[in-house]
């Protein structure tokens, strides 16, 4: 049981690239949810999904698209990387409804020159 | 609006000390979840604890405590006897009654720093 898995877990892009970062869990949980990290910030939301097929904008959603095709996979995409994104990703997941604690995969660090 | 305010930036102690992070919570619900999550070095998250709105009572759980208090809003975690694996960032999360997404609402944590 791998729990919640990111890959890559670090990445460097030129300004316009794009790229997928992927997270997986094998837990058969509902929902997932992509978050990014920032020195001084927190943690914010940038995307979630309910369950397959489903997505769903969160606090800071621009110039990223996300992806639910299979229930144990959660995509984040970046259709054009630009400095502004540099930050650490998270991914995370919880069963469904109700107020479970999410559980958290290892993170991605990106960066974006 | 939710909010998560986390005003230690940064904590210094020395091992053995007892440390107490501040965490402070505004939200319109009267039905809501407070969380405390761990970020040691390595960088993953960790999760503490789960706290209702209905439940004051405060929880002890080894050297860690919490003491959740609705009147100042607030749910501020204590650290006894510290030692240098407590070195960590810690964040306090909120979660929305909205039953569907269940968002968390993050503070900015607080870096702790445990010297021996």
């Amino acid at each position: 049981n791998a729990g919640v898995t990111q890959t890559p877990k670090f990445r460097v892009l030129k300004t316009g690239q794009s790229m997928t970062l992927l997270c997986a869990q094998d837990m058969n949980h509902e929902y997932m949810y992509w978050y990014r990290q920032d020195p001084g910030m927190g943690l914010r939301l940038i995307h979630y999904s309910v369950g397959e097929g489903t997505t769903a904008k969160g606090e800071v959603p621009d110039g990223y698209n996300v992806s639910r095709l299979k229930k144990q996979n959660f995509l984040l995409g970046l259709e054009s990387a630009a400095p502004s994104q540099t930050s650490v990703y998270f991914c995370a997941s919880r069963p469904g409804q109700g107020f479970n604690e999410q559980y958290f995969g290892p993170g991605t660090r990106l960066t974006v020159t | 609006a939710q909010k998560v305010t986390q005003a230690q930036t940064e904590i210094s102690v020395v091992e053995k000390e007892d440390v107490t992070l501040d965490c402070v919570y505004e939200t319109r619900d009267t039905t809501y979840y407070l969380f405390w999550y761990k970020q040691p070095p390595s960088g993953e998250l960790v999760f503490l604890i789960r706290r209702n709105s209905f439940d004051e009572q405060n929880e002890i759980s080894g050297r860690y405590s919490w003491n959740f208090q609705k009147s100042t809003s607030s749910f501020n975690f204590t650290i006894t006897a510290s030692q240098v694996v407590d070195s960590a960032v810690y964040f306090c999360a909120l979660s929305e009654a909205i039953i569907e997404t269940d968002k968390l609402i993050f503070g900015t944590g607080t870096r702790l720093q445990v010297f021996p």
